[in-house]
């Protein structure tokens, strides 16, 4: 059964620097999301994307947050400038055209110290 | 703007036994969708069961099952035969049909712990 994959299960970094997340989503799949979960919080939506570009955006997703298909396959979060806040478990999600339910990766765990 | 509310941070259930989770949501819509995904500690999110709000028919999933009262904006999940494979984090989530992009608001979660 095909399903979405991220890469790295774990990163650490220092305050300040850039990380760059990966997912590659169920390859037919034309809908992809990036939410966040903060330790012992809900999970929350961050961004959408379709077409190659951003269909909707949460405040959380400022400046500091990108996101890029860049080949086709790939789906990328960039967070330019890490805060200590912005530790926390990151899922990429896909969905296909005709459905509904947006289908999870395993998570990227981002401790930024 | 849709809220997800889990009244219940955390339940524990004897193996075997069914256990019934708590969701309420808020929307002014008619047209959506309520989903139960489950979070192992490997924190993966795991779908367990849908529901489309315009079927009548609560969905079942093999021992995983709803209890869907639109009226009351309430959906609950239904485990049967719990097993020690169930003890995760249970997640209720709303997605809007309002546009095609259908981004999920999720409740706080329950903790469920299957006791042997």
């Amino acid at each position: 059964e095909p399903e979405v994959t991220q890469t790295p299960s774990h990163q650490v970094t220092q305050m300040g620097q850039e990380v760059i997340l990966r997912c590659v989503p169920i390859s037919n799949h034309l809908y992809f999301y990036w939410y966040r979960q903060i330790l012992g919080q809900k999970v929350e939506f961050l961004v959408s994307f379709y077409n190659n570009e951003i269909s909707e955006k949460s405040e959380i997703f400022d400046d500091q947050f990108s996101v890029e298909r860049p080949d086709g396959s790939n789906f990328t979060l960039k967070i330019r400038s890490t805060k200590l806040e912005d530790s926390a478990m990151y899922f990429c999600a896909s969905r296909s055209g005709g459905g509904d339910t947006q289908y999870f990766g395993p998570g990227t765990r981002l401790t930024v110290l | 703007a849709q809220t997800v509310t889990q009244s219940q941070p955390e339940m524990s259930v004897q193996e075997a036994e069914t256990v019934t989770l708590s969701c309420t949501y808020d929307t002014s819509e008619s047209n959506y969708y309520l989903f139960w995904y489950k979070q192992p500690p490997s924190r993966q999110m795991i779908l367990v069961i849908r529901q489309e709000a315009y079927k009548q028919q609560n969905a079942t999933e093999n021992r995983f099952s709803v209890n869907f009262q639109k009226a009351a904006k309430s959906f609950s999940l239904k485990i049967s035969d719990s097993q020690l494979g169930d003890t995760a984090m249970y997640f209720c989530a709303f997605m809007s049909r309002m546009n095609n992009f259908n981004k999920f608001y999720f409740g706080s979660g329950t903790k469920l712990n299957v006791k042997p």
